[in-house]
């Protein structure tokens, strides 16, 4: 069963400049979160959903970031315009696959680097 | 708030056994996790231990949980080279939610 897909897997970009990381999460799981993990730290979530519903966004920085899930499926996850503290890995993760519990499983993320 | 805390480093020597610890404060958590990041590479879940539970037991891996501490720990049997990773903690006050994490612990493992 193929896991969590997330591209690109790294990115470069100048400042300001607008950026968009996609997310495909496992079939069958309902609910997709996306994470920010800055160097030498855990992750930290910035949005969760459920099917195309966001019901967790409080961590969003909203005028920057914003995010949608279509159709309750694939996720994108766009900044504009990004900031040098922008620089991070954005993690993708799933959940919600009945008999498993709804342990979240994760992606190999996407390397941003702003300069 | 939620906060989870983790010692920074462990080395150990291959063979031997490692012990990851971890603190949590939020007594509502109901779930809680061990991950290994590799480097370059996204999590991948170790196990996790329901807070009913004071011990998981899955091949190299113990998970002990004193819940009146909130005090959880990982321990890995025989580590090997291979097991050489960041292992993060983390809590769920309820399944599917948000997870909070800790930093992290680097394990180096020595031949």
């Amino acid at each position: 069963e193929a896991g969590v897909v997330q591209s690109p897997r790294y990115k470069i970009i100048e400042k300001k400049q607008p950026v968009a990381f996609w997310c495909n999460p496992i079939s069958g799981h309902n609910t997709l979160y996306w994470y920010r993990q800055n160097l030498g730290q855990g992750p930290e979530l910035l949005i969760r959903y459920e099917n195309e519903e966001a019901v967790d966004d409080s961590q969003l920085p909203k005028d920057r970031f914003s995010a949608e899930r279509l159709k309750g499926v694939d996720s994108t996850l766009k900044i504009q315009p990004a900031e040098l503290g922008d620089s991070a890995v954005y993690l993708c993760a799933s959940s919600g696959l009945l008999g498993a519990g709804e342990t979240q499983y994760f992606g190999p993320g996407t390397r941003l680097l702003v300069l | 708030g939620e906060d989870v805390e983790q010692s920074l480093f462990l080395s150990v020597r291959e063979g031997d056994s490692s012990v990851i610890n971890c603190t949590y404060t939020d007594s509502s958590s109901t779930y809680l996790y061990w991950y290994k990041q590799e480097p370059g590479a996204g999590l991948q879940l170790l196990t996790y231990i329901f807070s009913n539970m004071d011990m998981k037991q899955d091949q190299r891996l113990t998970v002990l949980l004193n819940k009146k501490d909130k005090h959880l720990s990982l321990r890995i049997a025989d580590t090997q080279t291979g097991d050489s990773a960041i292992y993060f903690c983390a809590e769920s006050a309820n399944q599917g939610g948000k997870l909070i994490f800790g930093q992290g612990t680097e394990l180096s493992v020595k031949p």
